[in-house]
């Protein structure tokens, strides 16, 4: 069973840049069958997918970021990485991984346990 | 359209059935899944495709669409059901747009 687990700083200063990586485990990022998708959740809010990448590296994201955010694969080690810069207070949120199967109807089958960053400071 | 509407919250007695809906114009075009998601937990998909329910889901559980609105029921809701609920679809033109639901807070009387 596929697991996914974030990892990163979890404090980072405004107008810096976030960094997170998604570590994929009992599958291949290679696979031709998933979007591999970043999630954010601001605290008590609901959820905003920001952006995903294919393995070929193909990416897409969301225009609400105008530009700041940057998605990245490896595939040697199976990761997938996150960088938004110039980050304010309204960056502040859980964010999450997740595997989303390409498919006649997509959905997202696996979720990592989320990482809490905050902009602060 | 690239919004989903859910109703904020929702409240249902202990065994009875209760169904959450998502409206949207994109659901027309797209398929809705649905997700669960516990205080201080990541959400678990509990229906896709708008009426399938993964492996290991119970049976209460189950989906319907129609027209722009997309449903979750949750039929003899127990005390673990309470949760957040979100719905997810895609704009028909790329599946790699994702529109979520604002989300419905599910209360178990």
């Amino acid at each position: 069973q596929v697991q996914l687990q974030e990892s990163g700083p979890g404090l980072v200063k405004p107008s810096e840049t976030l960094s997170l990586t998604c570590t994929v485990s009992g599958g291949s990022i290679s696979s031709g069958s998933y979007y591999w998708s970043w999630i954010r959740q601001p605290p008590g809010k609901g959820l905003e997918c920001i952006g995903n990448i294919y393995y070929s590296g193909s990416t897409k994201y969301n225009p609400s970021l105008k530009g700041r955010l940057t998605i990245s694969i490896d595939t040697s080690n199976n990761q997938f990485s996150l960088n938004l810069s110039s980050v304010t207070a309204a960056d502040t949120a859980v964010y999450y991984c997740a595997r989303d199967l390409i498919y006649s109807s997509s959905y997202f089958d696996s979720w990592g346990q989320g990482i809490l960053v905050t902009v602060s400071s | 359209s690239s919004e989903l509407t859910q109703d904020p919250a929702v409240s249902v007695a202990l065994g009875q059935t209760v169904r959450i809906t998502c409206q949207g114009d994109g659901l027309r075009g797209y398929y809705a899944s649905w997700y669960q998601q516990k205080p201080g937990q990541a959400p678990v998909l509990v229906i896709y495709a708008n009426n399938n329910r993964p492996s290991g889901i119970p049976d209460r559980f189950s989906g319907s669409s129609s027209g722009n609105t997309s449903s979750l029921t949750i039929t003899g809701a127990q005390a673990e059901d309470e949760a957040d609920y979100y719905c997810d679809s895609r704009d028909s033109s790329d599946n790699r747009v994702v529109l979520f639901g604002g989300g419905t807070k599910l209360t178990v009387l």
